[in-house]
């Protein structure tokens, strides 16, 4: 199965940008990356995915390395309503589809 | 449009009984994937149907089952429940087509809160 890491944790002040790291480096070329976000008593949300490109939308923008081994959400102003569980994965047909732990984002005011 | 809907929203059995949740897909969407969450795994997939068909299975024990119907709502059933079986599960839908999974964003139901005791 391909696999991510993340880190448990991180913390960000309101209003600055948070940069989300996630490395899969056993991803394959048909992998698409997505990353979700859930709220505290929420099913998880859809943020943005992405398989070789950078991609933008109106939550967030997700940077992918040249060799997509990692990727990066990125949010450009963080606020409170942004503190949640994020989570990357990798969407192909055949894999087992486990989200992990993922990050906890900690927005503080 | 309606989100997915998830039935019942709680749930409470005992250990070896078994149990039935009940998935709706939102309208125009043919894949279904189910999840269970816990705090020590995180969230982990079942499997998903597209058509009618199971197309992808994750690493759970034969006691997990599901099927769709001809609507592409979905069913998932425990047989033989155990205590670790308590958890949240969570059924998403998606545009896919027959091509392919993970093109598509996928979008969750509020999940079923399962407790065995």
């Amino acid at each position: 199965d391909a696999k991510t890491t993340q880190p448990n944790s991180m913390e960000s002040n309101e209003e600055e940008p948070v940069h989300l790291p996630c490395n899969h480096s056993t991803i394959s070329g048909t992998d698409y990356i997505h990353w979700y976000r859930q709220l505290p008593s929420q099913g998880p949300e859809y943020v943005i995915h992405g398989l070789t490109s950078n991609v933008n939308n109106r939550m967030a923008s997700l940077a992918i390395a040249e060799d997509r081994k990692s990727s990066t959400l990125i949010l450009h102003r963080a606020t409170l309503r942004d503190a949640a569980v994020y989570y990357c994965i990798l969407l192909n047909s055949g894999y087992a589809l486990n989200f992990g732990k993922g990050t906890s984002l900690l927005v503080t005011p | 449009k309606a989100g997915v809907t998830q039935t019942p929203r709680y749930l409470i059995k005992t250990r070896g009984q078994q149990v039935t949740l009940s998935c709706s897909p939102i309208s125009g969407h043919r894949s279904v994937s189910w999840y269970q969450q816990t705090p020590g795994q995180g969230l982990q997939f079942l499997f998903e149907y597209f058509s009618e068909t199971q197309r992808n299975k994750g690493n759970f024990p034969g006691r997990f089952s599901g099927r769709q119907f001809s609507n592409s709502r979905s069913e998932m059933n425990v047989s033989t429940l155990e205590l670790g079986d308590s958890a949240l599960y969570l059924c998403a839908s998606s545009l896919e087509t027959s091509g392919g999974f993970g093109y598509n964003e996928q979008f969750f139901g509020p999940g079923t809160r399962l407790t065995v005791l």
